[in-house]
């Protein structure tokens, strides 16, 4: 069974669209979070949730907007798709950090193409 | 703010030899971790060194935390062509999970075969 699921795998759609990205996390971890990887690879947070808290929101437009409907599903759902929008985007989860020996969990990806 | 530099930026190297990576970061931290991303794929983690520790080994692995420097490195062993990946360090800062991690650029290395 895959960890962390995230769909679909790869999106493309034209501006102006609105668009989501759903994840899913079958370790019964406490925190999730949604990381963009831009064309250089460069990995940065974008928010995590904590117990459905929204723990952190870096400073990304407001285009983008976290939904959680329960602690195993963090989707990311993204209005009014710019082409500085086209990356791949991350979904991870984590565990308490008294465990923290393990590390995130990353999902697989979501290769989004805006044309 | 990026946190983690890796250095080099790209390394190529022979199988069957050590590769090592760096990473160096700005601001005090609990902990810092290595990731691991094979083309098109997610990250994977490798290993995770506490601020009060300065070395750790995994397997081939082998990690050491110079806190001082603000500083660590990456070894890997007996290096083998599936070791071709891009490798990561990451930093959590926060004292707990819920911040999250600050990545680096990280080091695309290839194993010759």
């Amino acid at each position: 069974d895959t960890a962390v699921s995230q769909t679909p795998k790869y999106l493309v759609t034209q501006m102006g669209n609105d668009k989501s990205i759903k994840c899913e996390q079958n370790l019964g971890h406490d925190t999730m979070y949604w990381y963009k990887q831009d064309s250089k690879k460069f990995l940065k947070i974008m928010f995590s949730y904590n117990n459905k808290e929204l723990i952190i929101n870096e400073t990304v437009p407001n285009r983008f907007s976290p939904k959680s409907p329960d602690k195993a599903h963090l989707n990311l759902h993204i209005n009014s798709l710019e082409l500085g929008d086209s990356a791949v985007y991350f979904c991870a989860s984590s565990q308490d950090p008294a465990e923290l020996d393990y590390g995130y969990t990353f999902g697989s990806g979501t290769r989004l193409t805006v044309v | 703010s990026q946190q983690g530099e890796e250095d080099p930026q790209a390394l190529s190297i022979q199988e069957g030899e050590n590769a090592t990576m760096n990473c160096s970061y700005k601001t005090s931290i609990n902990n810092l971790q290595w990731y691991r991303q094979n083309s098109g794929r997610g990250l994977v983690h490798l290993i995770l060194i506490r601020s009060n520790e300065r070395e750790k080994h995994s397997g081939r692995l082998r990690v050491t935390l110079d806190t001082s420097k603000k500083s660590s490195s990456l070894l890997i062993t007996a290096s083998r062509a599936a070791d071709t990946a891009s490798y990561f360090c990451a930093t959590d800062d926060s004292g707990g999970g819920a911040d999250g991690l600050t990545f680096g650029k990280g080091t695309h290395l290839i194993i010759q075969p």
